[in-house]
């Protein structure tokens, strides 16, 4: 069965970075598109971008293209994304969520677990 | 842009019918066919419900359907349980911005 599984919680000060990873198995890798879905406590999920990971491809929501990055490494099965220069409304909950389709409709099939990050001074 | 609107919240009896209006505009609900519908539980992931407008995925219920008139598309659960209640979402296809809105979200409650 698909499962993707992320890395743990952080808490960050604003202008810090974080860095979240998402651990795929079920699947080849390779197959399925990965997005990233952020959800801020009591609000709608809000879509950031996403990843091919057979050709590393990427496309970002306009709202996020200056301040994040996704990328993948084949080898572990993994994809991660990076957000710099957090602010404290960035304070969510941040999901991989897989697409297995040959081209994105954004459709969000299967979740990971969610990463929440906590932005405070 | 804007988001897509959905009542604050619904409720019925167990074995009622509810239903859920998403309403966008022609940018988005009314101008695609990639609507599709997610069920959260509290603390949980969101769980995709309907795709393509109106399909579900493989073992999802048949209680739920959906369809999509103009620019409001809407969820339909059937047969109401208690294992229903939770936040439901709407999503839509909206160009080259964001690509894809969310509704506001819906708390379903069963009374």
């Amino acid at each position: 069965q698909v499962q993707l599984v992320q890395s743990g919680a952080e808490v960050k000060k604003p202008g810090a970075s974080v860095k979240i990873s998402c651990k795929a198995s079920g699947y080849t890798f390779t197959k399925y598109i990965m997005h990233w879905v952020r959800q801020a406590p009591g609000q709608r999920p809000e879509w950031m971008g996403w990843i091919t990971p057979d050709n590393g491809d990427t496309k970002y929501s306009k709202n996020f293209q200056d301040r994040v990055t996704i990328t993948r490494d084949t080898s572990a099965s993994t994809a991660y994304m990076e957000v710099r220069s957090l602010r404290p409304e960035d304070t969510s909950i941040y999901y991989c969520a897989s697409e297995p389709r040959n081209r994105p409709l954004y459709y969000f099939d299967f979740w990971g677990q969610g990463t929440p990050v906590t932005v405070s001074s | 842009q804007s988001a897509l609107t959905q009542p604050a919240s619904v409720s019925g009896s167990p074995g009622q019918s509810i239903a859920i209006s998403c309403t966008g505009s022609s940018s988005d609900v009314g101008g695609s066919n990639y609507v599709s519908w997610y069920q959260q539980h509290s603390g949980k992931a969101p769980k995709l419900m309907i795709y393509d407008v109106y399909k579900r995925p493989s073992g999802i219920s048949d209680r739920f359907s959906a369809s999509k008139s103009g620019n409001t598309a809407s969820l339909t659960i059937s047969g109401l349980q208690a294992e229903d209640e939770g936040d439901y979402y709407c999503a839509s296809y909206s160009g080259s911005f964001t690509y894809v809105l969310f509704g506001g979200g819906t708390k379903v409650t069963v009374l």
